[in-house]
């Protein structure tokens, strides 16, 4: 079945350092692949998506690429703030349906 | 965008008694709407699939009697915990996606709803 693999953290960065959080996938087909963040006791907010191989998803400064060859979806910025500090989840929807696949999630914290 | 919205957003209640949240798309028509569980610092874990006017479809090992998951309208799906236990204490959280049109891949996601179980 679908899966996904992010890196555990914590992850403890300093302001204005560069970030990278892994993530692999394992799918049939050709599913689109999301990063949402959480805020400190919010819900989900979809940070960006790609829907097919080579897509390049942005915004607000994080990046991810949707590598087929390396079935990868590695969220990047190059300089991240103390607001950034939330928690990363990588997750996949399957062709064929909605149902949304997570991963575990990765804590991020930025140190001022 | 387009919004979800849940109510209550924390609900405390004692042992044994049922809990409704609410769960409304506001400004678009959500054909298939979401319920997860999140546990502390853990994944969402879903648990169930529901369908505006047809019965829910749930996850292996979630229990359709005791989460009992109504989708009346294309707008509102309500998820009631049913003789609620300490356990049963967590992050619930809905989402929904639009009938049609290009955000048909997309899920919208709830604030979440924060139940305690005395």
């Amino acid at each position: 079945g679908n899966s996904v693999t992010q890196m555990e953290g914590p992850v403890t960065l300093s302001e204005e350092a560069f970030l990278t959080i892994n993530c692999t996938y394992t799918a049939t087909g050709y599913p689109s692949l999301f990063w949402y963040v959480q805020y400190p006791g919010e819900g989900l907010q979809l940070l960006l998506k790609a829907t097919k191989a080579d897509d390049k998803g942005s915004n607000k400064g994080f990046e991810a690429t949707y590598r087929k060859e390396t079935t990868s979806f590695h969220l990047e910025k190059g300089s991240v703030q103390v607001s950034d500090s939330a928690v990363y989840f990588c997750a996949l929807m399957g062709t064929g349906g909605f149902k949304t696949i997570f991963g575990a999630g990765t804590r991020l914290f930025v140190k001022a | 965008g387009a919004v979800v919205s849940q109510h209550p957003s924390r609900v405390i209640c004692k042992s044994g008694t049922s809990v409704k949240i609410e769960c409304r798309s506001l400004d678009f028509q959500a054909t298939t709407m979401f319920w997860y569980r999140q546990f502390p610092k853990k994944s969402l874990m879903l648990m169930a699939t529901s369908n505006e006017g047809s019965k829910a479809t749930y996850e292996q090992g979630v229990e359709k009697d005791k989460f009992l998951i109504n989708h009346a309208s294309l707008t509102l799906s309500t998820l009631t915990v049913t003789s609620a236990h300490p356990e049963d204490s967590s992050f619930y959280i809905c989402s929904a996606t639009a009938r049609g049109g290009g955000a048909l891949n997309e899920q919208y996601f709830g604030p979440g709803t924060r139940l305690t179980v005395t």
